[in-house]
């Protein structure tokens, strides 16, 4: 099993609606948890970071971490076409490296 | 200014060439990374530094190697370039006292023939 893994999509839904974007992780990686957004031809930036179970919200996002279960999830509420981007899980392993996952391509249409 | 930057930006080069890409911030960060990404693949850790004097393979180092001149400065890399050595590089920086978040430069795009 790879340290992260996500389904790459793509995924595609209306305006207005929820995305919902998962990610599973390996023992390998236990610490803290990233999803980061990524326009093409950009460098990937933070969306959030989740380090304990349960949820976390940011403004139209919110961030789910299940340790048992060992997931991680990004809902954005309310999606605009300009949230259309590539959403990137990634993980810090007690190495100090980070893994990221393959990419969930998101679009959102008007 | 930009906090990470790269240089270059774009490149073409040949095979057995030798290439070096650079990387500078001014965050203030110790850690400095250096990732590829391709499609479908994600970005993979090729090499990091958690200071001048430490320097620690990633996934995928074979065929580069980095060198960190100064705490703002790492350079990547590619001794004799390959043709799968073709991708979208990005160099990271972070912060470990905070919250761990990795900031990226803009990548270099590079194209081995």
């Amino acid at each position: 099993q790879k340290e992260v893994e996500q389904n790459s999509g793509p995924l595609s839904v209306p305006e207005g609606a929820i995305a919902s974007l998962n990610c599973t992780y390996s023992d390998r990686v236990s610490q803290s948890f990233f999803w980061y957004r990524q326009y093409s031809g950009k460098s990937p930036e933070l969306i959030m970071s989740i380090y304990s179970n349960g949820d976390k919200e940011d403004g139209r996002f919110t961030a789910q971490l299940n340790k048992a279960s060992q997931y991680v999830s990004l809902l954005i509420r309310d999606s605009q076409p300009s949230d259309s981007a590539t959403y990137l899980c990634a993980a810090l392993a007690g190495s100090n490296q980070f893994y990221f996952g393959t990419g969930t391509s998101l679009t959102v249409i008007p | 200014d930009a906090d990470v930057t790269q240089t270059p930006r774009n490149r073409i080069t040949k095979t057995g060439k030798r290439i070096m890409l650079e990387c500078s911030q001014t965050k203030g960060h110790d850690r400095m990374y250096w990732y590829r990404q391709d499609p479908g693949l994600g970005l993979r850790l090729i090499y990091y530094s958690f200071d001048v004097k430490d320097i620690n393979k990633g996934e995928i180092s074979d065929g580069y190697s980095v060198s960190r001149q100064a705490q703002a400065k790492f350079s990547l890399s590619l001794e004799s370039a390959i043709p799968n050595q073709t991708a979208l590089y990005f160099c990271a920086t972070s912060d470990p006292g905070s919250t761990d978040t990795q900031y990226f430069g803009p990548g270099t795009r590079l194209t081995v023939l």
